[in-house]
Parts: structure tokens; sequence; C-alpha cells
């Protein structure tokens, strides 16, 4: 994607498991994206930080969801206890700040068995 | 909020000629964007093209444009000239223009085109 880095790409865990999905923005990037996108579904947004402050979670979809960006550089998605609805590809995005479009990085695809 | 409608699960082009893939959206708001995605197989997502609703003129960007009726809310897409490299899956979005620093677009369920020779 455009500037934005992902890792893991690929991710394939147990149910009950852990896991942590990092973005890296080129840097001096203000705003950071997670979006979520299902199979067979458009990406909906889960939430988003202007340097190190989260502004809006309101799309994660439970307690188990969180993330963070400490130091307004990188940041992770981090799922708890993940279950199998959990799969999806997980996205990063940054934002054109005038037009608010967003350029995507190449996502990280869950997978919970 | 937003809702964003597309119809069309799947569309069908040939090689050279033109495709409309159609998208609805609902909003409040008076001021807002909209967009078109391009996911390949790669599962990219690619900014196709982007219109603001303030704008009468319909955005073009080679061989994409776009029909805009604001008073319909209708966001089509219109590809000329297909080529294999259009096949793809195509998202709708939108956002609102609130304080022009949030980017919580909404998107619509895809049309997956294929083009065929």
């Amino acid at each position: 994607g455009a500037g934005v880095s992902q890792s893991p790409r690929y991710k394939v865990t147990k149910r009950g498991q852990d896991v942590a999905l990092r973005c890296d923005p080129i840097s001096g990037h203000v705003s950071l994206y997670w979006y979520r996108q299902a199979l067979g579904q458009g990406p909906e947004f889960l939430t988003y930080f202007n340097y190190e402050a989260q502004q809006d979670k309101s799309g994660l979809p439970n307690d188990r969801f969180s993330a963070e960006r400490p130091e307004g550089s990188i940041s992770t998605l981090t799922i708890q206890r993940t279950e199998q609805r959990d799969s999806a590809m997980y996205r990063c995005a940054i934002a054109r700040l005038n037009t608010g479009e967003l350029f995507f990085g190449e996502g990280s695809r869950l997978t919970v068995l | 909020a937003q809702t964003v409608t597309q119809s069309q699960p799947e569309m069908s082009v040939q090689e050279a000629e033109t495709v409309t893939l159609s998208c609805t959206y609902d909003t409040s708001e008076s001021d807002y964007y909209l967009f078109w995605y391009k996911q390949p197989p790669s599962r990219q997502m690619i900014l196709v093209i982007r219109q603001e609703a303030y704008k009468q003129q319909n955005a073009t960007e080679n061989r994409f444009s776009v029909n805009f009726q604001k008073a319909a809310k209708s966001f089509s897409l219109k590809i000329s000239d297909s080529q294999l490299g259009d096949a793809a899956m195509y998202f709708c979005a939108s956002r609102r223009d609130n304080t022009g620093t949030a980017s919580k677009l909404t998107f619509g369920t895809g049309t997956r085109l294929q083009v065929t020779l």
C-alpha cells in the first residue's frame, strides 16, 4: 500500500489465543485508521488516531479489541481471546486531510481456527 | 448514519466496451465526499476516483468517470474501453464532511466486475 506497511501479512491462530497486528505508516502522518473487511463485504471502520490520541473507537466490536499508537507512529491492533468470527482482513490506512480519502496498507489476513 | 448500497453483486463487460456500476447512498449531510475503490485479486484497496458533493461537475480520471446525481443520491462509475486489468471488486464509499480530520468511510458491499475477451 501507498506508505503503509502492515505485519504480519497472514496470521493463523487457534481460538482463544491473543493476536497483535501492526501498522507502520510513513513518517509524519497524523491520522491512522483501522478497518476490518470480512470476506465478501466492504471494509468497516474500527478506530482511528490523530498522533497518539485515539479519537474514535466506536467501531471496535467488543472489549476484546483494542488499539494503541503510543508514539504517534506505529500502531498495534490487539485482539484478545480470538474467536472464529474475528477471521477477516484487517486494514490500516492513512488519510489525506482535506478530502479524507484513505490510502490502505496491504492488510493482515487473520484466520482463527 | 450513512448507508451505501451497491445493488449489482456481479457485472460482466467485454474488453474495449463500456460498463457502468451503480451505487446509491443515504446521508443527511449537505457536504460529503464519495469514492470508488478497486480491489483486484491481490486484495489491495486502490482509490479509483473521488467526488466532492458540492461540485456539480462529474469527476473523471482517464477511462473512469462518475455520474453523480445529488438529488437522487446516486453515484455510478463508468469504465470506458474496459481492459482485462479492470477485473476486480469495486467498492463505493461515502464520507461526511465534518471537521476534515475524520475519514470514517462507509463502504458498500461491492460489485465484482469480470472482463471478457
